[in-house]
């Protein structure tokens, strides 16, 4: 079985701090994908980024950055320079490439990030 | 490039009712998935449409049930719904061809079971 776990229930940072969102993951499948979605309060779940298992590297995009540790099984995602408009609830998302998807995920029970101006 | 559209964005139906959900997916689109969110928690996966057939499926009951048109929308139907079962539900289109691409998902329906 698949479980996602987000210990951070809740997060306030204050306008252009840094934050770190934690995601840990557990799976018996050697290859899988794992996703940072964003949901604002219209309810749509916006793609943020996605990270096949076997390709560690991190990488930044803009103002997104991840770390992804298969050692650990952890997938932390972190926004620099926070904005009010980042303000929604994060999940992290595991899916298994060898069921065809990225299409079947298990989520986590989500972040819910406020920035405050 | 219109996305993916969900109707109705809100229902209330009586315990016991049953409801239909209707999915558009995206332009191009031709697999379409339902997740169901309960408050406060995250998705969690009912089944996967594709060529109009059931092709995955998540822990839900028999009560739950979908198909999927030829156009590729897709409908949702609840039987003898439950208040348990209120909850955004969500629907999600992808392109079977590129198995690695992400899901794009609606805004939702949210159903209210009184």
């Amino acid at each position: 079985a698949q479980k996602v776990t987000q210990a951070q229930t809740e997060i306030s940072v204050v306008e252009k701090e840094d934050v770190t969102l934690d995601c840990v993951y557990e799976t018996r499948d050697t290859t899988y994908y794992l996703f940072w979605y964003k949901q604002p309060p219209s309810g749509e779940l916006v793609f943020l980024i996605r990270r096949n298992s076997f390709d560690e590297q991190n990488e930044i995009s803009g103002r997104y950055s991840w770390n992804f540790q298969k050692s650990t099984s952890s997938f932390n995602f972190t926004i620099t320079a926070s904005q009010v408009v980042d303000s929604a609830v994060y999940f992290c998302a595991l899916g298994n490439i060898s069921s065809g998807s990225a299409r079947q995920l298990t989520f986590g029970s989500g972040t819910q990030l406020t920035v405050l101006p | 490039d219109a996305g993916v559209t969900q109707s109705p964005t809100h229902l209330i139906k009586t315990r016991g009712q049953q409801v239909t959900l209707r999915c558009s997916p995206k332009s191009g689109h031709d697999t379409v998935s339902w997740y169901q969110q309960a408050l406060g928690q995250g998705p969690q996966f009912i089944f996967q449409y594709y060529e109009e057939e059931e092709r995955q499926r998540g822990n839900f009951p028999d009560r739950f049930s979908g198909h999927q048109y030829p156009n590729y929308s897709s409908e949702l139907n609840v039987n003898a719904l439950l208040l348990g079962d209120s909850a955004l539900y969500l629907c999600a289109s992808s392109l079977a061809l590129y198995r690695d691409a992400e899901a794009f998902f609606g805004q939702g329906t949210r159903l209210t079971v009184v």
